[in-house]
């Protein structure tokens, strides 16, 4: 079985700009969070979507959004670009399934943003 | 919110020896941990996790302990081996039917197994 891809692996911008982030769960899973990792604050949690919602929200600016589609697949957008967004953002993927509990989440091997 | 606290930030062992790595939680609600390694370049993977109404569980050479009252858990890994060099992270989360988890990770240990 495949497990979660995100393209692209690594990107470079500038200050100001936007990126979007793509993320593919493993197939038959319908829940995608995303998170951030850097050196200095770890892993944080931005966001969960469900069944194309967003079900739960880190503590993060409104410039980071995102949306899940109806085949599972999620984006997460970041605009207006700051130095401090240069991070390794992942995906991770859970079989979550309405009220069934299920816990595992599976993380993809990330997107490299370099912010200059 | 929850806080999840890891130690030791790094731990060098010999190649056959054991590992410990500890964390605490402050949420008492947290009802899930899971252990995660992350190599370099590589996403987390998760290798072991525990839920709130286990005190232990084991795979292999690894095992991962709960004390609730405490709030803290810990992974053993025994017989360590040079690819079990890597970052290991706990983390906690509150599971509930029907609503959305969020993960609370610790910082994280650098764990070498010397040859």
């Amino acid at each position: 079985k495949a497990g979660v891809t995100q393209t692209p692996r690594y990107l470079i911008k500038t200050r100001g700009q936007q990126v979007t982030l793509s993320c593919s769960p493993i197939s038959g899973h319908r829940s995608v969070s995303w998170y951030q990792q850097t050196p200095g604050q770890g892993l944080q949690f931005l966001f969960e979507y469900f069944s194309e919602t967003q079900r739960n929200k880190g503590n993060f600016p409104g410039r980071f959004s995102g949306r899940q589609f109806s085949n599972s697949r999620s984006e997460m957008n970041v605009s207006t670009l700051e130095l401090g967004d240069s991070a390794l953002y992942l995906c991770a993927s859970s079989l979550r399934t309405g009220a069934t509990i299920h816990y595992e989440q599976f993380f993809g091997p990330g997107t490299r943003l370099t912010v200059l | 919110g929850e806080n999840v606290e890891q130690h030791p930030s790094t731990l060098s062992v010999q190649e056959g020896d054991s590992a410990v790595i500890k964390c605490t939680y402050s949420d008492s609600a947290s009802n899930y941990f899971p252990w995660y390694k992350q190599e370099l370049g590589k996403g987390p993977q998760l290798i072991i996790d525990i839920r709130s109404n286990v005190g232990e569980k084991k795979d292999q050479r690894i095992a991962v302990t709960l004390n609730k009252t405490a709030k803290h858990f810990s992974l053993h890994i025994t017989e360590t081996q040079p690819e079990d060099s890597a970052v290991y992270f706990c983390a906690a989360s509150i599971a509930l039917p029907g609503s959305a988890r969020q993960l609370t990770f610790g910082s994280g240990t650098q764990l070498t197994v010397l040859p």
